[in-house]
């Protein structure tokens, strides 16, 4: 079946330095992958959609990467500051019905 | 009100109890979705709407019936829950059905529903 993993344990990265957060997936070939941001008590908010022939997508501090060979996604934040602590989501579209599925999630803590 | 609202924000009921969750979007959007949150768990998706019309159950129990009467409401209908349903429950909405591409989704704020 078709499966996402994202790291389950909480991120610790010190202010001022670059986060990164994985986003594996197995049995797919997603032709696009979403990340989207989650604050507690809230409902996710969209951050980035990357497609499956860009390699890198860009905006403000965030960077995204898609390897279709790895299966694998990388979501970086650069210069992190506390205001970006949160937990990050990733989803790809189902290849059967187009409907997204979802990883569980990493908890990211920036520390001052 | 901008964005997606749901309400109530929480919600307390009983496994007898017969309850509605609320949805609006103001987005002009055409798809509408629920989603369950449990801890440490991925998104499940349970309903979509396009155009008011059900396009997706997945598997649902029935003791959850969503209702759509137009492309701007959603609703959730809840009754004879189990302690197991005790989730956040998310609406959202997205410009059209995904298709052959992925649209971002909006989503609301949630209801946190507990039952006991």
């Amino acid at each position: 079946s078709q499966k996402i993993e994202q790291n389950s344990e909480a991120l610790n990265i010190q202010e001022g330095k670059t986060a990164t957060l994985t986003c594996n997936y197995t049995n797919y070939s997603p032709a696009y992958l979403q990340w989207y941001r989650q604050d507690p008590g809230r409902g996710p908010v969209f951050l980035l959609l990357i497609r499956e022939n860009e390699k890198e997508k860009r905006k403000e501090r965030l960077k995204v990467t898609f390897d279709t060979t790895l299966k694998q996604s990388l979501f970086h934040i650069t210069a992190s500051q506390p205001a970006d602590s949160a937990t990050y989501l990733c989803a790809l579209v189902s290849d059967s019905n187009y409907q997204l599925i979802w990883g569980a999630g990493t908890k990211l803590i920036i520390k001052p | 009100e901008t964005g997606v609202t749901q309400t109530p924000r929480h919600l307390v009921m009983g496994m007898t109890n017969k309850k509605s969750l609320k949805c609006e979007q103001h987005l002009g959007h055409n798809a509408m979705y629920w989603y369950k949150q449990s801890a440490k768990k991925p998104l499940e998706l349970m309903f979509v709407y396009n155009f008011k019309e059900q396009t997706e159950n997945n598997s649902v129990p029935s003791r959850f019936s969503p209702e759509c009467p137009n492309s701007s409401h959603l609703f959730l209908h809840l009754h004879t829950l189990q302690p197991e349903d005790s989730a956040l429950y998310l609406c959202a909405s997205s410009p059209r059905l995904a298709g052959s591409v992925s649209y971002e989704q909006y989503f609301g704020p949630g209801t946190r529903l507990t039952v006991t």
